[in-house]
């Protein structure tokens, strides 16, 4: 069982929906990562969480540590927003905090 | 400032052959971490270096090796390539456990 659990792995919607990707894991972690790659596979950092909510332009990233669960949000969604979402922990072990682990990512479609 | 950089961006090996692959970090970033992506495993986590020491290393055998240099500029090297080897390898510089800036990347094709 992967340990970060993204959902959905697809999701194609109309510009200018309200767009919603979930992320879960199952054990501690020190922090929260949302990445964003284009094709051609340029990785942008979007955020990064360890509590409560972030914002930047129309992006939204919430995170519920109790509940170990993160949500990306794109409000006003546009073409230009297709690309593979992709969230990642730094989970916690006994020497400190580990690298990284990558969910499978979130393959988004924005029609015109 | 620039960004980070990789160097090749491309790159064909044999089997059997090895690699050293290259990553500047951002100035003044002293935190490289390298990480495998294929289509079937995604993004793997290979190592991760601060001041030259590794601090922390992925579930990969030990024909995947890196080392970071004084400079923070870091490389990682695999040895007798395997054809699952081939996939796109990235590195990320930050400043400590920070958010991460991802260079664009070395595409290794294996034969």
């Amino acid at each position: 069982k992967n340990e970060v659990e993204q959902s959905p792995q697809n999701l194609t919607a109309q510009e200018g929906e309200f767009i919603t990707i979930n992320c879960s894991y199952s054990v501690g972690i020190s922090a929260l990562h949302w990445l964003q790659q284009h094709p051609g596979g340029g990785i942008v950092s979007l955020f990064m969480l360890s509590s409560g909510k972030k914002k930047h332009g129309r992006l939204i990233a919430t995170i519920n540590i109790q509940e170990k669960h993160s949500s990306l949000h794109i409000t006003a969604s546009h073409p230009r927003d297709s690309a593979v979402y992709i969230c990642a922990v730094r989970m916690y072990s006994g020497g400190g905090a580990d690298g990284l682990t990558f969910g499978k990512g979130t393959h988004l479609i924005i029609q015109p | 400032k620039a960004g980070v950089t990789q160097t090749p961006r491309y790159l064909i090996k044999t089997r059997g052959q090895q690699v050293t692959l290259s990553c500047s970090p951002i100035s003044g970033h002293r935190s490289v971490s390298w990480y495998q992506q294929t289509p079937g495993q995604g993004l793997q986590f290979l190592f991760e270096y601060f001041s030259e020491t590794q601090r922390n290393k992925g579930n990969f055998p030990g024909r995947f090796s890196g080392r970071q240099f004084s400079n923070s500029r870091s490389e990682m090297n695999v040895s007798t390539l395997e054809l699952g080897d081939s996939a796109l390898y990235l590195c990320a510089s930050s400043l400590g456990a920070a958010e991460q800036y991802f260079g664009p990347g070395t595409r290794l094709t294996v034969t």
